[in-house]
């Protein structure tokens, strides 16, 4: 069964500290992984996505590794402020032909829950 | 450009009554897919759509539906409201329905059921 594990459930981090957050994933054949930050209420915005040739990919103070081998990324973020308090929830896409569950056979996380606190 | 736009925003139904979600993607996005999200989980896979046909269905019942428009706009349903359907609808368009491209989603429509 395609599962995606994401670590810590929560975080909480002073303003300006950098943190990493987890993923895990037995997704397989695997196509592309992606992190999405998810503010309080509102739909999730894309961060990055990593193919399984990519090993890290930024999008300025966020920072996403992939190992394709051990299956686990990671979501970096530099110098955290304020507005960084989401939920940034991974989310892992598989390949293969039409299976009825969904071309995108997309997998998400639960998400991890950071808090930046002044 | 404007984003993915769903309507309403919010909205409060009893029991066994029914409500129709609604959802406008990209401009130049042929798919549509559909997401419910419970409080502290991630999203969960309902309906995927492309050029107004069903590509994808999650383990949903048959209370929900779905359907696409020419216009690529699409329309969620669900019949017969439970209290476990309280929860954010998230729509999200991409270009097709390929793994390989990026979702946008919308902000969603909060679904209180009492």
């Amino acid at each position: 069964k395609n599962q995606v594990e994401q670590s810590p459930q929560s975080l909480i981090i002073l303003e300006g500290k950098n943190c990493t957050l987890q993923c895990n994933y037995t997704v397989s054949p695997f196509s592309n992984l992606r992190w999405y930050k998810q503010d309080t209420g509102r739909g999730p915005v894309s961060l990055t996505i990593m193919t399984f040739s990519e090993n890290t990919k930024s999008n300025g103070r966020y920072t996403a590794t992939l190992d394709a081998d051990t299956k686990q990324s990671s979501l970096h973020i530099t110098a955290s402020q304020l507005s960084d308090s989401a939920s940034y929830i991974c989310v892992v896409s598989g390949t293969g032909t039409y299976s009825g569950a969904g071309s995108y056979q997309l997998t998400f996380g639960k998400g991890t829950k950071l808090s930046v606190i002044p | 450009d404007a984003g993915v736009t769903q309507s309403p925003t919010h909205l409060i139904k009893t029991r066994g009554q029914q409500v129709t979600l609604r959802c406008s993607p990209i401009s130049g996005h042929k798919s549509v897919s559909w997401y419910q999200q419970v409080l502290g989980q991630g999203p969960q896979f309902i309906f995927q759509y492309y050029e107004k046909e069903e590509r994808g269905r999650g383990n949903f019942p048959d209370r929900f539906s779905a359907r696409q428009f020419p216009n690529y706009s699409s329309e969620l349903n669900v019949n017969a409201l439970l209290l476990g359907d309280s929860a954010l609808y998230l729509c999200a368009s991409s270009l097709d329905y390929s793994g390989a491209n990026v979702l946008t989603f919308g902000a969603g429509s909060r679904l209180t059921v009492l």
